[in-house]
């Protein structure tokens, strides 16, 4: 148990939608990363929070947006959904964010898009 | 910009073989570098890690040695277990490069009892 914790662990819904994903830390971790995992992309980094601000941002759609809120959890907020958002996200977590920290994973949120 | 290279899977092994998983990368600055695994339905954990040149990192039998002079961290283990069936994913962090992790595509190891 990795003590991140990620809800829902699955989301079935429809091609325009909205959908909000949702992630807590581990206990004492003040940065969050949420990753995007496809079969073709692979594991694709989307953004990272430290202690409520945005510290680094990747490939993420301006569709997509993220925050982190005071009590250190964090949502990914993804809309006007299209068939190619179908993939598992990951949230991670790590104690000051710095590169050489390992990351704690979630165990993900299975999107799919119907 | 910085990249990470790794054998593509499947790679199939017997129990008891020999693994080595290729990594290689490409960096302007001196990175952190990791190996990270995912079993199935799970998501990723850290594996094992290294900081600097010459360090090996190890853990669970595995391990990996950080090779600046072939930009390089191959992953290692002796004897094989059903049990290290998995996706294996190499990683940089590289402090020069605002310390975002970049990660390779990942190498499924198939392991057969």
């Amino acid at each position: 148990d990795s003590g991140v914790t990620q809800t829902p662990k699955h989301l079935i819904t429809a091609t325009g939608q909205r959908v909000t994903l949702r992630c807590s830390p581990r206990s004492g971790d003040l940065s969050v990363y949420w990753y995007q995992q496809s079969l073709d992309q692979g594991l694709q980094f989307l953004i990272q929070y430290y202690n409520g601000e945005e510290r680094a941002k990747g490939n993420i759609l301006e569709r997509f947006s993220a925050q982190q809120f005071p009590d250190l959890h964090s949502e990914l907020n993804l809309s006007s959904l299209e068939l190619g958002d179908s993939a598992l996200y990951f949230c991670a977590s790590s104690q000051t964010g710095q590169g050489w920290q390992p990351q704690h994973f979630g165990d993900g949120t299975r999107l799919s898009i119907l | 910009g910085d990249s990470v290279t790794q054998m593509e899977g499947p790679v199939t092994l017997s129990e008891e073989a020999f693994l080595t998983i290729n990594c290689t990368y490409t960096a302007t600055g001196y990175p952190s570098l990791f190996w990270y695994v995912q079993y199935p339905g799970e998501g990723l954990q850290l594996l094992l890690k290294a900081t600097k040149a010459d360090d090996k990192g190890s853990n669970k039998g595995f391990e990996a040695t950080y090779r600046k002079e072939t930009t390089s961290f191959h992953l290692e283990k002796g004897s094989v277990q059903v049990s290290d069936s998995a996706v294996y994913f190499c990683a940089l962090s590289d402090r020069d490069r605002d310390d975002k992790i970049i990660f390779g595509k990942g190498t499924r190891l198939h392991i057969l009892p």
